[in-house]
């Protein structure tokens, strides 16, 4: 079947402006996570959907960072004012359940630019 | 919270050697730990995981890795590596929850 895909696959966009970046799961996947991961490090947490809700958004940064998922399937991160910071690759996750046990699967991320 | 150490940031062995990537993690409890591995251009695919019983567990791709409670690691091990084994290799340790941290991961060439 299908993986995890995202769209689009490279984002470049200057300074100040707001990008949208999107998470397609795979069906029947009620786990959702984004996640950030920068030259060199290892991929950070950023937050996590149970279903429509977001049950943990701890690793959102600061408030310039939203996401959501309203009808529990497909997934928008939503980066307002970008910074040079921001840029990294944006990855997206999805499990069959949420918690350890399950297999995260991973999508091939979103690669952002700011200029 | 939860930590992981990667001591290696690049390894480089030869084809038909073996493979040994170092991981040590920090968390009070018995951890969930995994080993994924990150091709160019590709998402992250999960070699192997532990969660508890046979501290030895076995993964795709002939790898496996060992969990030593006793010095806090889960080192990945291949007795034989291809050329289509290299790729940027990644620890994680996850709590139970959804909380899952990574370490900075360890990128493996293989000399032909």
């Amino acid at each position: 079947g299908a993986g995890v895909s995202q769209t689009p696959s490279n984002k470049v966009t200057e300074k100040g402006k707001y990008v949208e970046l999107r998470c397609d799961p795979i069906s029947g996947h009620t786990a959702l996570y984004w996640y950030r991961q920068s030259l060199g490090q290892g991929p950070e947490f950023l937050i996590y959907f149970q279903g429509t809700g977001a049950a943990d958004d701890s690793g959102l940064p600061n408030d310039r960072f939203f996401a959501v998922r309203p009808e529990g399937s497909v997934s928008t991160l939503k980066i307002q004012r970008t910074e040079r910071g921001d840029s990294a690759v944006y990855l997206c996750a999805s499990s069959f359940s949420p918690g350890n046990s399950y297999e995260q699967y991973f999508g091939p991320g979103t690669r952002l630019t700011v200029t | 919270a939860q930590s992981v150490t990667q001591p290696d940031i690049h390894i480089t062995v030869s084809e038909g050697a073996s493979l040994e990537l170092r991981c040590n993690y920090s968390y009070g409890a018995t951890p969930y730990l995994f080993w994924y591995v990150q091709s160019p251009g590709q998402g992250l695919q999960l070699l192997l995981k532990y969660f508890s019983g046979d501290t030895l567990v076995q993964g795709i791709k002939g790898f496996e890795a060992e969990f030593k409670r006793s010095q806090s690691s889960f080192n990945l091990r291949k007795p034989s590596v291809h050329w289509s084994d290299a790729a940027e290799y990644f620890c994680a340790v996850g709590a139970g929850n959804n909380d899952m941290r990574f370490g900075a991961g360890t990128r493996l060439t293989v000399k032909p």
